[in-house]
């Protein structure tokens, strides 16, 4: 595609359900990232993938978080009993090599609000 | 720890005014900055970015300073139009540090 996709958009659930988000990066591009922003709070850092691989997963903010990448292609973020503070906009990044001053390009996001 | 801060939450503009939007930073091995701007419902966007062996980087209506002394960085919009009004992040990154680390936001409001 010509940008990096995410879906849902948009997800409610309800605390304990588990979820699952999904990345489409740019097509070639090696290095996918995986960010959140809660309300009134920055860019928060979750993981990134060089390849298929997770090199730094201290990012995540419990171990009810995890993802992967399979085929150096798709990601997805999988959130275990969610809790009420999950709720944020979760977006992915892409970028054409892993390179923290390579530009990112991100998808739109995924709203998930946690009831 | 918030290593890049935006202290200013928003920010009021007149078009054709200029718009100044703040950052500064408490990691003195950042050597790379960004700014990516973010309409509502969509990704951010890259903007600018500067080097440290630079002091400033201009594209077009766009100019990024930087204070390595001060450990501060900012974005001049001139002359800012409506279409400019979003969300604005300021992020870092270290040599061979391995992400951007954002700051906060500064939402711009640029008005008629």
């Amino acid at each position: 595609g010509a940008g990096v996709s995410q879906s849902p958009s948009n997800k409610v659930t309800e605390k304990g359900k588990d979820v699952e988000l999904r990345c489409d990066p740019i097509s070639g591009h090696t290095a996918l990232y995986w960010y959140r922003q809660s309300l009134g709070q920055g860019l928060e850092f979750l993981i990134y993938f060089q390849g298929n691989s997770a090199p730094d997963k201290s990012g995540l903010p419990s171990d009810r978080f995890s993802a992967e990448r399979t085929g150096g292609s798709v990601s997805t973020l999988t959130i275990q009993r969610t809790q009420q503070e999950d709720s944020a906009v979760y977006l992915c990044a892409s970028s054409l090599s892993y390179d923290a001053n390579e530009k990112l390009f991100f998808g739109s996001g995924t709203q998930l609000s946690v009831l | 720890d918030q290593q890049v801060k935006q202290n200013s939450p928003s920010l009021s503009v007149q078009e054709g005014r200029i718009s100044i939007l703040n950052c500064d930073y408490t990691n003195s091995m950042f050597d790379y900055f960004l700014w990516y701007k973010k309409y509502p419902a969509e990704g951010p966007t890259f903007l600018i970015s500067i080097s440290s062996i630079k002091d400033k980087n201009e594209d077009g209506r766009f100019t990024v300073f930087l204070n390595k002394s001060a450990k501060h960085l900012s974005l001049h919009i001139v002359p800012s139009q409506p279409g400019d009004s979003a969300v604005y992040f300021c992020a870092a990154s270290a040599h061979g540090g391995d992400k951007l680390i954002f700051g906060t936001g500064t939402r711009l409001q640029v008005f008629p």
